[in-house]
């Protein structure tokens, strides 16, 4: 089955700077790399998600890379804000029928103001 | 969160009491999953289910863990004796859009077993 190693586990910026998390996986046949975000109390929610047909994919401060060849994907998020401190997990899926998503440990990203 | 109802929000119960949270989608899907976070173990998925059937629930732990979704709308996870070690929180998801695996997650239910 599919293994998602997530790194660095815990991660603390200055804010305005930059965070970068990384992920890689073991399936070759993965397909579907997603990002979740999780404040205190919450449950995890989608911030940007990325398939292998592409590269890299940008939504304002966030973005997400792909190198299939290597097997890993990262997020980087830039101009960094206190409300940016959350937990991050990074997944991946063959996103065919009766396919899951397999979880990374999660990073706690602070972003000390 | 508003996506998905799950209740109650906290429990607390004493081992050996019989726990059931429950799951509401706020539109009917036939796809959800259940997933249990703890800090040692990090997000699992426990089951999951397609067109109200379960799939796959090599993730429940044990014979004490049992899971429903008698319709579109509503699912139960059911914990039968609890234990202290099952204390977590508890997430039901369902997908955002059919087909993908792109999933929306409640805001799940944290459970302490004394």
């Amino acid at each position: 089955g599919e293994n998602v190693e997530q790194h660095p586990s815990t991660l603390s910026v200055q804010e305005g700077d930059s965070a970068v998390i990384k992920c890689t996986y073991s399936d070759s046949a993965s397909n579907y790399f997603p990002w979740y975000k999780q404040e205190l109390g919450k449950g995890p929610q989608l911030i940007i998600d990325i398939r292998s047909n592409v590269g890299e994919k940008k939504d304002q401060r966030i973005a997400v890379t792909l190198n299939k060849t290597a097997k890993h994907f990262s997020l980087h998020i830039t101009e960094t804000q206190p409300e940016d401190s959350a937990v991050y997990f990074c997944a991946a899926s063959r996103e065919t029928s009766g396919s899951r998503l397999t979880f990374g440990e999660g990073t706690q990203l602070t972003v000390n103001p | 969160d508003a996506g998905v109802i799950q209740s109650p929000r906290h429990e607390v119960t004493e081992m050996g009491q019989e726990v059931t949270l429950r799951c509401k989608p706020i539109s009917g899907h036939n796809s959800l999953f259940w997933y249990r976070q703890t800090m040692m173990r990090g997000l699992e998925l426990l089951i999951y289910f397609n067109n109200n059937v379960p799939i796959d629930d090599s993730g429940m732990p044990e014979d004490r863990f049992s899971a429903k979704m008698p319709n579109a709308s509503f699912s139960t996870l059911k914990i039968q004796p609890s234990e202290p070690r099952d204390s977590a929180v508890y997430f039901c998801a369902i997908p955002i859009d059919a087909g993908t695996d792109t999933q929306y997650f409640g805001p799940g239910t944290r459970l302490t077993v004394l």
